[in-house]
């Protein structure tokens, strides 16, 4: 089955450092992929999205670039504040009917951005 | 306002007991869903619905049944509680089936079973 997989569990940085998430995705075709944040005591937000090779998403100054042949979607920011510190997750869309109906996480990452 | 409100934000179960989640969402979206997240896993999608019509179950477990009584409305029945069921369970809606950019989610109930 489909699968996400997250390589960092956390990540700690100082203000104006350089953010680096990697997601890597296993699954056939070419599935929608996403990045969530999820801020203390909240659900998930929909951050951005991408769905074709080399397409790159992009929001509130985070990016990622969809990467086929790399199966990837790693997340970046050229410079993080203390308010993006949260849990970031990765996720694929199934595609099914042309929608994304059920969507498969990343373990996700806990981002502490220290001032 | 909240925009998807869950019922309750804490809930501690025996095992064997059976419990009702609440979910209402207030954002005029025609599909609704249950994610659940538990300690060992990642957020994990459990049912959808569009216009109270169930259109994917990926819970493999009977013990587990949403209800819809109106379009806004998706509960949680779960029965014969177990602790492995501890997790929080999130109601999420969209404003179509699939559209998963306007995928909102609620801030959850957090399950505990003894």
């Amino acid at each position: 089955g489909d699968s996400v997989t997250q390589t960092e569990g956390q990540v700690a940085l100082s203000e104006e450092d350089f953010l680096t998430i990697h997601c890597n995705y296993s699954a056939s075709g070419y599935p929608a992929l996403f990045w969530y944040v999820q801020y203390p005591g909240e659900g998930p937000q929909f951050l951005f999205r991408a769905s074709r090779d080399k397409e790159k998403g992009s929001s509130r100054g985070f990016e990622a670039t969809y990467n086929k042949e790399t199966t990837s979607f790693h997340l970046q920011k050229a410079s993080v504040q203390e308010s993006d510190s949260a849990v970031y997750y990765c996720a694929l869309g199934d595609g099914a009917t042309g929608g994304n109906n059920k969507l498969t996480f990343g373990q996700g990452t806990v981002l502490s951005v220290i001032p | 306002d909240p925009k998807i409100i869950q019922k309750p934000k804490y809930l501690v179960a025996v095992t064997g007991s059976e419990k009702i989640l609440i979910c209402e969402q207030y954002l005029g979206h025609n599909a609704m869903y249950w994610y659940r997240q538990s300690a060992k896993k990642p957020l994990e999608f459990m049912f959808s619905y569009s216009y109270q019509k169930l259109m994917d179950n990926q819970t493999a477990s009977s013990r587990f049944q949403p209800q819809s009584s109106k379009k806004n409305h998706l509960d949680l029945q779960i029965t014969a509680l177990k602790p492995d069921d501890s997790a929080t369970y999130f109601c999420a809606s969209s404003q179509d089936w699939g559209d998963a950019e306007t995928l909102y989610f609620g801030s959850g109930t957090r399950l505990t079973v003894l």
